[in-house]
């Protein structure tokens, strides 16, 4: 069974800050999803990767298959992006981590 | 239309009522989910549809029963709960693995938020 860890756990950091996420997990996968979910509920997918890097706007997500690690990257952080970053792996079923909860302060 | 909606968004019930969880999206996924959460922990997967038929069942309590009538349409049904079993009730689709020749990216709803009392 896959094992993954996530860190930190919690993450306060100041507005404008770089931030990032690590991921790291166990045995091989078929994708890496990172997810963000906000209190109260829905979870948004933000990225799937399998290879390389991928970015939306002020998201960066990496990957390192050798490695078997991921990170997330927040350019210029804002307190909307305060929430809950979750990393789940694939294969045949997706395992998640239990989250980074993220607080961007004003 | 990429969303995946869920009604309803707030549910309290007491633990003799029946009552039942809806999903539902229009991408075309042949794949749905059911996953539990408790607070401040990962999604638990509870079921997996694919076209239709459940193809897997994480050893969930016959008191959640879920069921899919079309493609677009994913319930769950809820008798005599425990309250333990209150707890936030997402929903996902996919296109289903292969299909697209790798993994499938899944889209979750905005979770029903279930009390039992």
């Amino acid at each position: 069974k896959n094992e993954v860890e996530q860190s930190p756990q919690n993450l306060t950091a100041q507005e404008g800050e770089f931030i990032t996420i690590n991921c790291s997990y166990s045995v091989g996968i078929s994708a890496l999803h990172w997810l963000q979910q906000h209190p109260g509920g829905g979870i948004v997918s933000l990225f799937m990767l399998s290879s390389g890097k991928k970015k939306h706007g002020r998201l960066i997500a990496t990957i390192n298959i050798q490695e078997k690690h991921s990170s997330l990257h927040i350019t210029a952080s804002h307190p909307r992006d305060s929430a809950v970053y979750i990393c789940a792996v694939q294969d045949d079923k997706i395992i998640f981590g239990k989250g980074t909860r993220l607080h961007i302060l004003p | 239309d990429t969303e995946v909606t869920q009604t309803p968004k707030h549910l309290v019930m007491g633990m003799t009522n029946k009552k039942s969880l809806k999903c539902e999206q229009h991408m075309g996924h042949r794949a749905m989910y059911w996953y539990k959460q408790k607070a401040k922990k990962p999604p638990e997967l509870m079921f997996v549809y694919s076209y239709e038929k459940l193809s897997i069942n994480e050893s969930v309590p016959s008191r959640f029963s879920p069921e899919c009538p079309n493609s677009s349409l994913l319930n769950l049904h809820l008798h005599a709960l425990q309250p333990e079993d209150s707890a936030l009730y997402l929903c996902a689709s996919s296109q289903l693995p292969g299909l697209a020749g790798g993994p499938a990216e899944q889209f979750f709803g905005p979770g029903t938020r279930l009390t039992v009392l």
